[in-house]
This record gives C-alpha cells, sequence and structure tokens, in this order.
C-alpha cells in the first residue's frame, strides 16, 4: 500500500528555520517525481516544489524561491523541504504528494498524498 | 505563469441535484487539467486527470470535459459524501502546476 506520512512541522518564529519530512513506503521514491503542496488556513491548494526522479530537475514557486529547497534522501526512502527565512505568510498545511504517470494515456497525476503536516510562523 | 480560474466559488445544491464547476486557463493546457476533491480536516483526492479521464475507484456520476482553456467538472446525483471543496490543478508536469481557488460545494 502506497502511504505518504510527513514530518518536522511545528511553531517556529519569522526568520527561522524548518526542516519537513515526507517518508514513504510502499514504493520507492527515487522513481517518481515528488511535489510540496501547502495550504494556509481556509484558503485554497498552492504547489511549492517538484523533484524529479533524476533529482537534476528542482523548481519551486516565485512565493518560495530563494528560500525553501527541496531534496532526497534515496536511502531513507525520504523527500524533505529545507525552509528557511520563514514568513508569516508560510504558515499553512504542507502535503508531500507523488507524482505519477499513465503511459497509456499519457498523463501526469497527483495519485498520492500524504496527511499534511502544519507550520505555524509566527512570534 | 498560467492562472487557473474556477467558478462559482459556492455552489449550494441539494442532494440528488447536478453540480456543474467550471475552470479556466488563462493560456492553453491542452488536456493537462486535473480534478481534486476535498473534505475537511482530509489531504486532497484526485478525481479526474487528463481532463476526462476518472482516477481509479471513483464513482461513474463523475464527469469531466473540456480542453484548451474551459473545463468542466459535472457530479451527477449528488450524494451527501460529495459535498466538499474541488481544486482544478494544470498538470503538465512543467511547473508551477497551479491549482485554480476553489469551488466549494455546499449543502442548499
Amino acid at each position: 500500500e502506497v502511504q505518504l506520512v510527513e514530518s518536522g512541522g511545528g511553531l517556529v518564529q519569522p526568520g527561522g528555520s524548518l526542516r519537513l519530512s515526507c517518508t514513504a513506503s510502499g514504493f520507492t521514491l527515487s522513481t517518481y517525481s515528488m511535489n510540496w503542496v501547502r495550504q494556509a488556513p481556509g484558503t485554497g491548494l498552492e504547489w511549492v516544489s517538484q523533484i524529479r526522479g533524476s533529482s537534476t530537475f528542482r523548481d519551486y514557486a516565485e512565493s518560495v524561491k530563494g528560500r525553501f529547497t527541496i531534496s532526497r534522501d534515496d536511502a531513507r526512502n525520504s523527500l524533505h523541504l529545507q525552509m528557511s527565512r520563514l514568513r508569516v505568510e508560510d504558515t499553512a498545511i504542507y502535503y508531500c504528494a507523488r507524482e505519477n504517470y499513465d503511459p497509456s494515456h499519457g498523463y501526469y497525476l497527483f495519485d498520492s498524498w500524504g496527511q499534511g503536516i502544519l507550520v505555524t510562523v509566527s512570534s | 505563469e498560467i492562472v487557473m480560474t474556477q467558478s462559482p466559488a459556492t455552489l449550494s445544491l441539494s442532494p440528488g441535484e447536478t453540480a456543474t464547476l467550471s475552470c479556466r486557463a488563462s493560456q492553453s493546457v491542452s488536456t493537462y487539467l486535473a480534478w481534486f476533491q476535498q473534505k475537511p480536516g482530509q489531504a486532497p483526492r484526485l478525481l479526474i486527470y487528463g481532463a476526462s479521464i476518472r482516477a481509479a475507484g471513483v464513482p461513474g456520476r463523475f464527469t469531466g470535459r473540456g480542453s484548451e482553456t474551459e473545463f468542466t467538472l459535472t457530479i451527477s446525483s449528488l450524494q451527501s459524501e460529495d459535498f466538499a471543496v474541488y481544486y482544478c490543478q494544470k498538470s503538465d508536469n512543467w511547473p508551477p502546476l497551479t491549482f485554480g481557488g476553489g469551488t466549494k460545494v455546499e449543502i442548499k
């Protein structure tokens, strides 16, 4: 069974840092593109970052570029998001999501999501 | 950056009625469009990808249509478990993989 479990959230002061983790089970994380998506309280979904299977391609939303770094630990089958210079507006539930590929139709799809982890940036 | 716009923001309907949700892209996304359902306190759930392909386990009352810039999600004969928030997403694997602002389907 495919499962994604986020950890590492909590309360941090503005300007501080936090490292989120997403541990995968039921599949090999390195063979998929993986994403972080966040949801501020009472608002919609915002795509944050993606790392491709090869790890040579990584991209970020403009709102976090230069402050967040996505990475992967293949030995631990885990995904990470290093967040620095945190702002109040980074307060959100952070989800990791697997991007699968349907070869019979030629489409990508976010088919598995973690339960989410809350990050609160406040003084 | 492609902007995804959903309408209406809220849809008030009774069980058994049909819901029609709209998603518009600021530029063509071909058929690289996905729909998600999210219930309170839960992670999003994939319903539709490729604009019209139902994900595994999704009931047949959910139908996605459209291409280029105009897309719809139709939920026929609303069930109690269908009252939720629905999001569309540009899903062409070229970031940013933008989401729409969401449509809340609520009980009238």
